[in-house]
């Protein structure tokens, strides 16, 4: 399992476009970039998954470079609803359902007025 | 997307009983089930896989005696902490997936207190 790594914490306001960056240097031919959202006392929620380039949906954008070594989630501006902690999960999911779902450290993005 | 439902949200139990917890795909069918526990402002730790049909998987360092986890349908997976203590206290949510996909839907957890 790719080993990722992400900023413990990250500070912003409301309306500015947010970038999370993670970094994943053993990531294998198979794996797919996962990212998720989890406020306080809830299960974490999917935000974007891809596999290289670039991928957008109504949330965010998730930008992969060519080399896969590292991926970044982009949150478009902003609101406090957003503060949350973001999870990187780097996996091999395409081909086996039991494939683990391991979690890192994730990054606890806090959103000021 | 895909519903998973966790029962009961919160619960409270004496130290030495037993509490079960449920997981259900709503709407799917949950080929492989996981179980996570999560300390507060620490990660999901991932404590057991578990595949309809057939015995879990524990995690190294998971006490599987005392973390008993039956997948008995593809809709239900349940967790039943055994003989509970203080340290068991917690946040435990599961997360569900069928062959193919490559999202993991997760429920919404419980909150397990032990006194």
């Amino acid at each position: 399992l790719a080993k990722t790594t992400q900023p413990i914490s990250m500070d912003s306001y409301e309306g500015q476009e947010v970038n999370i960056t993670c970094s994943h240097n053993n990531i294998a031919t198979n794996d797919y970039i996962t990212w998720y959202q989890q406020f306080p006392s809830q299960g974490p929620r999917f935000i974007i998954q891809g596999y290289k380039t670039k991928v957008t949906n109504e949330v965010a954008s998730l930008f992969i470079p060519a080399d896969r070594k590292s991926s970044t989630l982009s949150l478009p501006r902003v609101s406090l609803s957003d503060t949350a902690v973001y999870y990187c999960l780097v996996g091999d999911l395409l081909y086996s359902s039991a494939s683990k779902i391991i979690f890192g450290s994730g990054t606890r993005l806090s959103i000021r007025p | 997307g895909a519903v998973v439902s966790q029962h009961p949200s919160w619960v409270i139990c004496k130290s030495g009983t037993s509490v079960k917890i449920e997981c259900r795909s709503l709407d799917f069918q949950a080929t492989t089930m996981f179980w996570y526990r999560q300390f507060p402002k620490q990660s999901l730790m991932l404590m057991a896989t578990s595949n309809e049909g057939s015995k879990a998987t524990y995690e190294q360092g998971v006490e599987k005696d005392k973390f008993l986890i039956n997948h008995a349908s593809l809709t239900l997976s349940t967790l039943t902490v055994t003989s509970a203590h203080p340290e068991d206290s917690s946040f435990y949510i599961c997360s569900a997936r069928w062959e193919t996909n490559t999202e993991a839907f997760f429920g919404q957890g419980t909150r397990l207190t032990v006194v």
